[in-house]
């Protein structure tokens, strides 16, 4: 099993650009997490989804960040436009459906917003 | 507000002694709690998961407590090693599939 798979690595951008975190869960897994980790708020929770379908965004900081699971395999985290507070490493994490099924991670974007 | 706490934020051993990692909850109706470790530069892997029901769990060196009354689960490990130098987070969740996260323990041990 290749695990929750993340693209890019890096990413160095421009302030007000767009810029499209990508993620690909473990294969049969139901739940899909994005998360945001600063050293000043440790990991927060944006968004998750259940068989695809957004749960809860209450995490979403603003409209300026938008996710979508169009299949079981592929998921976005989008930021239009982008702002140097948004800087961070973003993680996106999948499990099994259900309250007692662990929680796997990506390797994590760095995201650096200049 | 349901809140989780790691303190101390960093700790220091010497190798092969024993040591325990501490976290509290606020909210007594927790689901499960998980510890993760947390390399430099990398995401975060699952260690061991405690459910509601059970006291504690074990994998290998490491040994993790669950104690709902007092808000408290520990992590023991056991003859600790330069490898196991990282950052160690615990998450609980409270009821719904979202974990809450402590701001982790800095571990070092020291050759």
């Amino acid at each position: 099993d290749a695990g929750v798979i993340q693209s890019p690595r890096h990413e160095v951008t421009e302030m007000g650009q767009e810029v499209t975190l990508r993620c690909k869960p473990i294969s049969g897994h139901n739940s899909l997490f994005w998360y945001r980790q600063t050293m000043m708020r440790g990991l927060e929770l944006l968004i998750y989804f259940n068989n695809n379908v957004p749960i809860d965004d209450s995490g979403m900081p603003e409209d300026r960040f938008s996710a979508k699971m169009p299949n079981a395999s592929f998921s976005t985290l989008k930021i239009q436009p982008s702002e140097p507070r948004d800087s961070a490493v973003y993680f996106c994490a999948s499990s099994r459906l259900g309250r007692n099924e662990k929680l796997f991670f990506g390797s994590g974007t760095q995201l650096s917003v200049l | 507000k349901q809140e989780v706490t790691q303190i101390p934020a960093a700790l220091s051993v010497p190798e092969g002694e024993n040591l325990v990692l501490n976290c509290s909850f606020t909210d007594s109706a927790i689901y499960n709690l998980q510890w993760f470790r947390q390399d430099p530069g990398k995401g975060l892997t699952s260690l061991l998961l405690i459910q509601s029901s059970q006291r504690e769990q074990t994998s290998g060196r490491l040994n993790a407590s669950l104690d709902k009354s007092s808000g408290r689960s520990t992590l023991y490990i056991a003859a600790s090693q330069p490898g196991d130098s990282a950052t160690y987070l615990c998450a609980a969740r409270f009821g719904n599939e979202k974990l809450t996260f402590g701001t982790g323990t800095r571990l070092t041990i020291i050759p």
